[in-house]
């Protein structure tokens, strides 16, 4: 079963206003992987956080993870139309299988 | 230069059928990863290969799920007898080390309808 759990599992947003999607364990994970799909397309790897509350920045994404290990946020500011898909969380286990979660999809109205 | 490749892209089966899925990795990437990703879900871990070893198969759904990596590059996943939950996109990875940080680069999947 899922050993991550993704909320919310939709999100509708205007162009131009903030999103922010949330990863929760029961567990504390050792690392935290985020991925984005496009409609139609396959995952492609945002980046990978490992240290207690880690927080980097890709332009306008923010990714953090919890003091606890134990979650994980991905916030996007001002979100346009191309910011659109899933955006998966994912627990990569040593140099094997990653386990996701099952994303949150947004869409974005222009 | 080029990404992972998978093929057929699609692939309509009857129940019962047996079908072969390829995945052409990243050259020179040594580990190589297959998912299930039904409709509306994340990926779900299948098995993984480094080089031709078979590492972890703890995915594989039943005794008709089958994969191979004989010579350490290509790989074909193997469906028997399908039956319609089998139906999903199937999707390949592969990544450069054995790391865990080494990133996973996806293919396209291919996209098996069983009838």
């Amino acid at each position: 079963g899922q050993q991550v759990m993704q909320i919310p599992q939709y999100q509708h947003v205007q162009e131009g206003e903030d999103f922010t999607t949330y990863c929760n364990s029961s567990t504390t994970l050792s690392n935290i992987q985020w991925y984005k799909q496009r409609p139609g397309g396959h995952p492609v790897f945002l980046i990978q956080l490992v240290k207690s509350g880690e927080v980097k920045k890709q332009k306008r994404l923010t990714f953090q993870f919890g003091e606890a290990k134990k979650n994980s946020s991905l916030h996007i500011t001002a979100t346009q139309t191309t910011d659109v898909g899933t955006y998966f969380c994912a627990e990569r286990f040593n140099a094997g299988k990653s386990t996701f979660g099952d994303g949150t999809t947004l869409t974005v109205k222009p | 230069g080029a990404g992972v490749s998978q093929s057929p892209r699609y692939k309509v089966a009857k129940r019962g059928q047996d079908v072969a899925l390829r995945c052409d990795p990243i050259s020179g990437h040594v580990s190589l990863f297959w998912y299930q990703q039904a409709l509306g879900q994340g990926p779900e871990f299948l098995t993984y290969f480094q080089n031709e070893a078979q590492l972890d198969k703890s995915g594989l759904p039943s005794d008709r799920f089958f994969a191979e990596r004989p010579e350490g590059s290509v790989s074909t996943l193997k469906i028997q007898r399908t039956q319609q939950e089998d139906s999903a996109v199937y999707l390949c990875a592969s990544s450069k080390g054995t790391q865990g940080t080494d990133t996973q680069y996806f293919g396209p999947g291919t996209r098996l309808t069983v009838l």
